[in-house]
């Protein structure tokens, strides 16, 4: 079974830094993807986490703590078009991804 | 860069008739997926396709729906009898690997049932 837990909305200005947080039960879990969804747009990969630790991705960073099923997003120096939604997807075994209700970024000017 | 496309863009269709969504994954992808967001609500998966046949299925996805590849290009998702609920937007998606994290996604089609 799986648990999600993030928040619902996040909002910011331009130029500031988000940290989207994730907390996850999964049985069998494997690592924590980050997918981007903008209104009306399909989703997109942003990071994977296997291993404990800080990944980092241009401006988009993504953490992992395996022990205790946490991880995060930090969004550094945003600009507008990010905003959207971000899911955090645990990885467990098997091929289908299971998305979250994820976290909706609103940067303002 | 290679992506995933999907035909149509948009589709309106009746309640009770049948509609087939196409997708054309990244050509040298194994696995195939289609998932669906009813608007307003999560992603959900539906199926995951390999080697000709469905590894892995939701509740959703039930005796209404089938999927196909029918040449070495499409792969196709049917719904034989639609209904009002089935509105939602659908995306496939495809990845190289089996369990691969980093799903390819699609435009989507937006399907209204009417």
């Amino acid at each position: 079974g799986q648990s999600l837990e993030q928040p619902s909305e996040v909002t910011a200005v331009e130029g500031a830094i988000v940290q989207i947080n994730c907390t996850y039960q999964t049985s069998g879990f494997y690592g924590l993807s980050w997918y981007q969804q903008h209104d009306g747009g399909a989703p997109t990969f942003l990071s994977y986490n296997a291993l404990d630790g800080l990944e980092e991705t241009g401006r988009f960073s993504s953490f992992l703590s395996r022990s205790d099923s946490y991880g995060y997003l930090l969004l550094q120096e945003l600009q507008m078009k990010d905003s959207a939604s971000y899911f955090c997807v645990p990885k467990a075994a098997g091929n289908k991804l299971t998305f979250g209700g994820g976290t909706r970024v609103l940067v303002k000017p | 860069e290679p992506e995933v496309t999907q035909t149509p863009s948009h589709q309106v269709t009746q309640m009770g008739q049948e509609v087939i969504l196409r997708c054309v994954p990244i050509s040298n992808h194994l696995y195939f997926y289609w998932y669906r967001q009813i608007l307003g609500q999560k992603v959900e998966f539906l199926v995951s396709f390999y080697n000709n046949e469905i590894s892995e299925k939701s509740e959703i996805f039930d005796d209404q729906f089938s999927v196909e590849r029918p040449d070495g290009s499409n792969f196709t998702l049917k719904i034989r009898s639609t209904k009002l609920e089935d509105s939602a937007m659908y995306f496939c998606a495809s990845t190289f690997g089996g369990g691969n994290y980093e799903q390819y996604f699609g435009p989507g089609t937006r399907l209204t049932v009417t």
